[in-house]
């Protein structure tokens, strides 16, 4: 069976500090692997994906995750934090169907 | 593209009544998925479909909920009598043919329908 765990439910950070945002999977095979953002009141956008080709991956918006298989970790970062990027962000794991993390709420301070 | 249309977007009734959701998703892509989200409980996939066709129906919480999908451009989801515990965002997101199952799938979703049962 596969799960995926989000570490923190709320991350905060100052404006142009970097942000890490840390999810953990447990998966019987290779996984597949996503990151999902979800601004306030709108629906989920893909951010990135991983598929067992490069382990460190490159999204939108600046965003890239690394998928570290001896830590079963897949957590996303971003050097540099912008106001716009204040969402809830969801790890995904897949598994047939889409298996979604509890999400982690990030804010941006000016 | 439009993209995944759901709609209403809001709605507001009071227990007991019939609610029905709406979906339209992607021209082409022939999986599609309802899920539900609340504070509680966060994302959990309710049902999907495969060329129209229910595949995982055991997130439907009760009898109360139904989905059809009649043909490849219009889901719906019903239910019927609702509840205030019903109360939450319901997305509707939809996927591109033939990679189903190599679990490499990206979901395109929907803006939401945010249902209140009052």
């Amino acid at each position: 069976a596969q799960s995926v765990t989000q570490l923190d439910s709320h991350v905060s950070v100052s404006e142009g500090t970097p942000v890490l945002l840390r999810c953990n999977y447990s998966s019987s095979y290779s996984p597949s692997l996503f990151w999902y953002v979800q601004h306030p009141n709108k629906g989920l956008q893909l951010l990135l994906k991983y598929t067992s080709a490069a382990t460190l991956v490159k999204g939108i918006n600046g965003f890239e995750a690394e998928f570290k298989k001896s830590e079963t970790s897949f957590h996303l970062t971003k050097p540099s934090a912008h106001m716009s990027d204040a969402a809830e962000y969801f790890c995904v794991v897949s598994g047939g169907k889409l298996i979604f993390g509890q999400g982690t709420e990030l804010s941006v301070k000016p | 593209d439009a993209g995944v249309i759901q709609s209403p977007r809001h709605e507001v009734t009071e227990m007991g009544q019939e609610v029905t959701l709406r979906c339209k998703p992607i021209s082409g892509h022939n999986s599609l998925f309802w899920y539900r989200q609340t504070m509680m409980r966060g994302l959990e996939l309710l049902i999907y479909f495969n060329n129209n066709v229910p595949i995982d129906d055991s997130g439907m919480p009760e009898d109360r909920f139904s989905a059809k999908m009649p043909n490849a451009s219009f889901s719906t989801l019903k239910i019927q009598p609702s509840e205030p515990r019903d109360s939450a965002v319901y997305f509707c997101a939809s996927s591109s043919p033939a990679r189903l199952f190599s679990g490499a799938n990206v979901l395109t979703f929907g803006a939401g329908s945010r249902l209140t049962v009052l």
